[in-house]
C-alpha cells in the first residue's frame, strides 16, 4: 500500500496563476482533508470530505475550492494563486467506522508551494 | 473554540537525557488525543491516540499520559533519531482534529 500520495511535490506558481493539487490514498478511506502547514502556525484545515462527492469548509477556505469525484482522490484547487497562499499543504485521510469513533488521521509526503 | 497548546516550543537533549513534553488543552467533550511526529520535509506520522483520562500508551522509547487538562510525552534515554517535532491534536464530538503549533526536539549524540 502506497497510503496517502500527493502530486506535486514542489511548485512554483506566479500571483494570479492557477493550479490543482492531486491527494491520492489506496486505504478504502471514507473521509480526506486538506491543510496548509506555516511557520509559527501550526496545521490548519482548509477543506475536508465526509465521503465521495461531499466536500465541507475548514478553518481557512478562502482562495481555495476542492473535489471528491472519487472516493480515492481529493483535489484541492487554487483558482488566482497569491502570495499568501505560500506554505506546505498537506493531504490526509482517515476511516471513521462507528458514529462514535475517533479519527486517526494518515498525511500524506506534502506539497511544498511557493508563489511569487 | 478547542484550543491546544505545546509546550515548550523547542527542546534540545544530550542522547540519553529522558524530558517530556506538554499538550495542554480545552476541548467541549474529547474524543481523542492524538500524537504525531513529524520530520523535516515530512507528513506528520501517527503515534497514539488516547481516548480517557488515566490511560498511557507506550512505543519504544515513547510513552504518552493523559489526564483531564493535558497530556504529556515522556521520552526515555533519547537518541538521535528521535529528533523532530511532535504535533499534539484533539478531537471533540462530530468535530475535525485541532492541532497544536508543536514541540521541536533536538537529541544531541
Amino acid at each position: 500500500n502506497a497510503g496517502v500520495t500527493q502530486t506535486p511535490k514542489f511548485r512554483v506558481l506566479k500571483t494570479g496563476q492557477s493550479m490543482t493539487l492531486l491527494c491520492a490514498q489506496d486505504m478504502n478511506h471514507e473521509y480526506m482533508y486538506w491543510y496548509r502547514q506555516d511557520p509559527g502556525m501550526g496545521l490548519r484545515l482548509i477543506h475536508y470530505s465526509v465521503g465521495e462527492g461531499t466536500t465541507a469548509k475548514g478553518e481557512v477556505p478562502d482562495g481555495y475550492n476542492v473535489s471528491r469525484l472519487k472516493k480515492q482522490n481529493f483535489l484541492l484547487g487554487l483558482e488566482s494563486a497569491a502570495p499568501s497562499q505560500t506554505s506546505v499543504y498537506f493531504c490526509a485521510s482517515s476511516y471513521v467506522g462507528e458514529i462514535s469513533s475517533t479519527d486517526t488521521q494518515y498525511f500524506g509526503p506534502g506539497t511544498r508551494l511557493t508563489v511569487l | 473554540e478547542d484550543q491546544v497548546t505545546q509546550s515548550p516550543e523547542a527542546l534540545r537533549l544530550q542522547e540519553g537525557e529522558s524530558s517530556s513534553l506538554n499538550c495542554s488543552y480545552t476541548v467541549s467533550g474529547l474524543r481523542g488525543l492524538f500524537w504525531y511526529r513529524q520530520d523535516p520535509g515530512k507528513g506528520p506520522e501517527f503515534l497514539f491516540t488516547l481516548y480517557s483520562a488515566g490511560e498511557e500508551k507506550e512505543k519504544e522509547r515513547l510513552k504518552a499520559t493523559l489526564t483531564k487538562k493535558e497530556s504529556f510525552l515522556h521520552i526515555t534515554a533519547p537518541k538521535p533519531e528521535d529528533s523532530a517535532t511532535y504535533l499534539c491534536a484533539v478531537q471533540a464530538p462530530y468535530s475535525t482534529l485541532t492541532f497544536g503549533k508543536g514541540t521541536m526536539l533536538l537529541v544531541s549524540p
